[in-house]
């Protein structure tokens, strides 16, 4: 168990570019949360996978956000366009059953100039 | 639609001090409960999950009550030490919500000054 990994940790663009962030969860963990966190907040819910089927995802995911989870294991996060109002902390998290606890990476943190 | 508050928002006391922390939550319909510590510009560290069966959890210097009836969670932290400074979150996985996703609350800075 290697826990939850993100990557990159920072990345900075300038608005109206694509960035693209990746998500390896813990193995063998079958679901996959996406979370977006602004300084002072706690974490707002974007999306979440079961295996590779994405079963929700929140209004805060507008049509510039995609998500993918192929083969249901790692996820990627893709924000098109990016908006100085992107800036965040995208924090990726999974756990095996529903009830039981969730594990999260370090985050990456998205700067937007 | 379930709201969880963290009252309050920023705390700072002595080190050797015991640390009560807060929570609240509107829907009492929850699998259970989870606290998380998170230090600045690190992700998330799950310190304690309390299920919706149970009273309390503890793990070391931590306990954690859940009263689901009254929608009230409190995290104690025995004997603060400075190295206890961080955000503390508690987030509620909530039933009625598709996928279990949780619900947080705001957070409680806490600051344990030597």
């Amino acid at each position: 168990d290697t826990g939850v990994s993100q990557d990159p940790r920072h990345k900075i663009t300038k608005r109206g570019q694509n960035v693209t962030f990746r998500c390896d969860p813990i193995s063998e963990h079958n679901r996959l949360y996406w979370y977006r966190q602004t300084l002072g907040q706690g974490p707002e819910f974007l999306t979440y996978f079961q295996n590779e089927a994405q079963l929700e995802k929140s209004r805060l995911l507008s049509d510039r956000f995609s998500a993918e989870r192929p083969k249901g294991s790692f996820s990627t996060l893709e924000i098109q366009r990016t908006e100085q109002g992107d800036s965040a902390m995208y924090l990726c998290a999974s756990r095996d059953i529903r009830d039981s606890p969730l594990h999260f990476g370090n985050g990456t943190r998205l700067t937007v100039t | 639609k379930q709201e969880v508050t963290q009252i309050p928002a920023a705390l700072s006391v002595p080190e050797g001090e015991n640390l009560v922390l807060n929570c609240s939550f509107t829907d009492s319909a929850i699998y259970n409960l989870q606290w998380f510590r998170q230090d600045p510009g690190k992700g998330l560290t799950s310190l304690l999950l309390i299920q919706s069966s149970q009273r309390e959890q503890t793990s070391g210097r931590l306990n954690a009550s859940l009263d689901k009836s009254s929608g009230r969670s409190t995290l104690y932290i025995a004997a603060s030490q400075p190295g206890d400074s961080a955000t503390y979150l508690c987030a509620v996985n909530p039933r009625k919500a598709a996928g279990n996703k949780l619900t947080f609350g705001g957070g409680t800075r806490v600051l344990v000054k030597p």
